[in-house]
């Protein structure tokens, strides 16, 4: 987990409110990714980068923007939260070198909206 | 629609016993298929890797098994320890045209070990 750091480790907010929560990888890969994991439900990408000027969305990317500030920073941010935002966020990074292609998780950003 | 199902949903065992976790899906075409821990409150830790060529992988106490023409993988625990208490995660990598590394995650399923 040291490797792939995300801040803050815990959020509360508001309805309405913008947040950002910022991952960091040490790893040197330039992929990244965040999902968002749900309870009883598999972690849904939101958005991917393969490269500092590659973004691409997921499969769940309304109500989300991303921004990809260097090879090894890859933030998110919610422009105007909302209560089903609620849920464990995770930043995700993978080398890009190999057909496998692994990916290392961050421990994760608990995020309630109120 | 692509999908990864995980049975059971949870599971309780005493420690020391073993126990074997499924995961069926129906991803198409299938790349790879990849068993994570993840224990509370911290990201998933990939167990095992398994392309469509391998059947079985082993590390350590979990042994993984795949069989791409029934589309079923199972994570066999042997000799469980406290420590195995987390969810498990089954994610099935999609091999397609635009989508080529796309991960489908199951569900989990939730691991109990009481000693």
């Amino acid at each position: 987990d040291a490797d792939v750091t995300q801040t803050p480790r815990n959020r509360i907010t508001k309805t309405g409110k913008r947040i950002m929560l910022e991952c960091s990888q040490t790893k040197g890969h330039d992929r990244m990714y965040w999902y968002r994991q749900d309870p009883g439900l598999g972690l849904r990408l939101i958005y991917y980068s393969f490269d500092v000027k590659d973004i691409n969305k997921g499969e769940i990317s309304d109500g989300y923007s991303v921004s990809r500030q260097a090879q090894a920073k890859f933030s998110l941010s919610l422009e105007s939260a909302i209560p089903n935002q609620t849920a464990l966020y995770f930043c995700a990074t993978s080398a890009g070198t190999s057909g496998i292609d692994e990916q290392f998780f961050g421990p994760g950003t608990r995020l309630t909206v109120l | 629609k692509n999908q990864v199902e995980q049975s059971p949903q949870s599971l309780i065992i005493l420690e020391g016993k073993n126990c074997t976790l499924q995961c069926n899906y129906t991803v198409s075409p299938f790349s790879n298929l990849r068993w994570y821990k993840q224990d509370t409150g911290r990201g998933p830790v990939s167990l095992t890797i398994m392309t469509f060529s391998e059947n079985t992988k082993s590390n350590g106490r979990y042994t993984a098994t795949l069989d791409a023409d029934t589309k079923q993988s199972s994570l066999h625990i042997t000799a469980s320890q406290l420590s195995d208490s987390a969810s498990y995660i089954c994610v099935v990598s999609f091999a397609g045209g635009t989508s080529y590394g796309k991960l489908t995650f199951g569900q989990g399923t939730i691991l109990t070990v009481h000693p």
